[in-house]
């Protein structure tokens, strides 16, 4: 099976950089995502870790390591437009299987 | 163009029915999925469809089949309602299984009173 976590919420200001953290438990990894969903909309792609390392995407940057079983996603310089739910999903039996975690709500105070 | 488009944006129906979701994706994606994503608003992936091939069927009730006529789209049908059947349903698709980025529909609110 699989396990996967993540913090419940968050508040950060605008302007500052917040760090959400996923760590996972799962058989045959292949591959880590991690989805934005505003209140009543559907999930849009953010970014994707198959490799060990940080994917840095504009503002948002993602860091993977998978001997920890261990990403985060980086958001800068926070606008109030970020203010979402995160999402962080794993490919695992060798790509058989995609399961999302429970989502972080990230709130963004001015 | 919609890339992945739902009907209906909201279905509202009594227990014990029978209704159908339809969904449609122009991407030209191999892979197709349902997902259902409760009051808690975790997203649970339900089927995915891989040229017209059921390659993940997770512990769904059986009141629950994806019917995929075409590569383009992936229906689900549901039976025999129930209250706890009251989520958001969405659809996606990518071009791998699994592997690259999903493109969400905008999502079915169903409502089983």
């Amino acid at each position: 099976g699989q396990n996967i976590d993540q913090p419940t919420e968050m508040t950060a200001t605008e302007g500052a950089i917040v760090q959400i953290n996923c760590t996972y438990q799962t058989s045959g990894f292949n591959g880590l995502f991690w989805y934005q969903q505003h209140a009543g909309e559907a999930p849009t792609f953010l970014s994707y870790n198959v490799l060990d390392g940080l994917e840095e995407k504009g503002r948002f940057s993602s860091f993977l390591s998978r001997s920890k079983g261990y990403s985060y996603l980086l958001l800068k310089e926070l606008q109030m437009k970020d203010s979402a739910s995160y999402l962080c999903a794993v490919t695992d039996n060798y790509g058989q299987n995609f399961v999302f975690g429970p989502g972080t709500r990230l709130s963004v105070l001015p | 163009d919609t890339a992945v488009s739902q009907t209906p944006k909201y279905l509202v129906t009594q227990m014990g029915n029978d209704k159908s979701i339809k969904c449609e994706q122009n991407l030209g994606h191999d892979t197709m999925y349902w997902y259902k994503q409760d009051s808690k608003k975790f997203l649970k992936i339900m089927f995915s469809y891989n040229n017209k091939e059921l390659i993940i069927n997770e512990t769904v009730p059986n009141r629950f089949s994806p019917k995929s006529p075409d590569k383009a789209h992936l229906n689900l049908h549901i039976n025999s309602l129930e209250l706890g059947d009251s989520a958001v349903y969405f659809c996606a698709s990518s071009q791998d299984p699994a592997l690259s980025m999903q493109y969400f529909g905008p999502g079915t609110r169903l409502t089983v009173l």
